[in-house]
């Protein structure tokens, strides 16, 4: 079984805290991908990685930065989180294009 | 620039009868993948089907069976005799061969399936 592990389920921090969600994958794929989920929106791309130490921006990268120093490790940071952050965070993987995502159980941060 | 439109926010099914949900997409990759995720209330997301777009049969996986229209640019999601756990969040997502290997999603449909 795949295995993507969010290192946090739930989350509350304070405005202009700098936050760390991590990601943890089992299965040696080369893309990870974070997204955040809002009610209406839909899941939207923040940044996605094809490689250890390579990040590519996604559709609303703006707040966020990215890093992968380890090929089973991607992280998103949040460097001043803003209630406007507050959203659920999905990571995910695949192994190529076109290929399906395997999913983290997510993260719900809450911003205040 | 590619799109999803799920123009459906929420839909209730009785259960044992069909229902499709609905998916447009714009892209000009010439080549790309449709899927369908589910999300029940726990959260997690969870894959559902697959079609390619130089597949020539629509997929189907049990009771899922994607409807593809190339033409109209629509892979709606049909789910044949509806039960009580398919009352989740569905999303319809796209993924172009230009698009190195992300997906785009849609908005998602919340369906209720009715006892």
């Amino acid at each position: 079984d795949v295995k993507v592990t969010q290192s946090s389920r739930y989350l509350v921090k304070r405005t202009g805290e700098k936050v760390f969600l991590e990601c943890v994958q089992d299965m040696d794929h080369e893309n990870m991908f974070w997204y955040r989920q809002d009610p209406g929106l839909g899941l939207r791309l923040i940044y996605f990685s094809y490689d250890v130490k390579m990040k590519e921006k996604g559709d609303i990268p703006e707040g966020y930065s990215v890093s992968r120093e380890k090929k089973e490790r991607f992280s998103l940071i949040l460097e001043s989180a803003s209630t406007n952050q507050t959203s659920m965070y999905l990571c995910a993987i695949s192994q190529g294009f076109r290929e399906k995502l395997f999913f983290g159980s997510g993260t719900q941060l809450s911003v205040l | 620039a590619q799109k999803i439109t799920q123009t459906q926010p929420g839909m209730f099914v009785q259960e044992k009868e069909a229902v499709t949900l609905d998916c447009t997409y714009d892209t000009s990759d010439p080549s790309y993948g449709l899927f369908w995720y589910k999300q029940p209330s726990s959260g997690e997301m969870i894959f559902l089907i697959y079609q390619g777009s130089y597949d020539q049969q629509n997929a189907t996986e049990g009771r899922y069976s994607l409807n593809f229209q190339k033409a109209r640019k629509s892979a709606n999601l049909v789910i044949s005799a509806s039960q009580l756990g398919d009352s989740a969040m569905y999303f319809c997502a796209m993924g172009g061969d230009n698009q190195g290997g992300k997906l785009i999603f849609g908005q998602g449909t919340e369906l209720s399936v009715k006892p």
